[in-house]
């Protein structure tokens, strides 16, 4: 089965600047895709931003973007200026190209410091 | 912007009752989805549903679990008889056809004394 992990259940970052939450996964399939999700305090799950493997290119949704590595299997997300409202859980998941369950890491706390 | 609801947000219930947790997906979407997150760990998959059958399910998903689309719009996962295990954040989700993204609702956090 897929294993999501991600090895940094905390972080804080100062406001402004800029984190990097990383997480790896472990599978033998060679089209998937990549998600991180926020989920904020209110529990509402997020999409913040999505990769397909087949891909080179490294996604970005303005202040967000991830750092791809498929030979390693890391899939890094960078948070650029971050902002108060940026504090929340945030998970990476994994979805093979074949169904369509996800397979979550057990998610990274951030807190972003005033 | 459409998102998934989910209802109750908190339910507690006596062990071995039944429970039915409610969602509803977002209006044109037809992949449906379950998902739990017991305290402190990964979320985990439970079931996904499609055409009104279930297309995926987890070992999770035992017999005592069912799903179910009684209307056009409402999503529903059943508990027949509750176990203190079942203690946990529900999460329902969502996706269009022919897309991999999945859209989360709040979640319904069950406690099951």
């Amino acid at each position: 089965a897929q294993t999501v992990t991600q090895s940094q259940p905390e972080m804080s970052v100062q406001e402004a600047e800029t984190v990097t939450l990383s997480c790896t996964y472990d599978t033998s399939e060679s089209d998937y895709y990549l998600f991180w999700y926020k989920q904020p305090p209110s529990r509402q799950m997020i999409l913040v931003i999505r990769q397909e493997a087949y891909k080179q290119q490294n996604a970005t949704e303005n202040r967000f973007s991830v750092n791809f590595q498929k030979a390693a299997k890391s899939f890094s997300l960078k948070i650029s200026d971050s902002q108060l409202g940026d504090a929340a859980m945030y998970f990476c998941a994994y979805r093979g190209n074949t169904g369509n369950q996800f397979y979550f890491g057990t998610g990274t706390s951030l807190t972003v410091i005033p | 912007e459409p998102e998934v609801t989910q209802t109750p947000s908190h339910q507690v219930t006596q062990m071995g009752q039944e429970v039915i947790l409610r969602c509803v997906p977002i209006s044109n979407h037809l992949y449906f989805y379950w998902y739990r997150q017991i305290l402190g760990q990964k979320v985990e998959f439970l079931v996904s549903f499609y055409n009104n059958e279930i297309s995926e399910k987890s070992e999770i998903f035992d017999d005592q679990f069912s799903v179910e689309r009684p209307d056009g719009s409402n999503f529903t996962l059943k508990i027949r008889s509750t176990k203190l295990e079942d203690s946990a954040m529900y999460f329902c989700a969502s996706s269009e056809l022919g897309t991999d993204t999945q859209y989360f609702g709040p979640g319904t956090r069950l406690t099951v004394l």
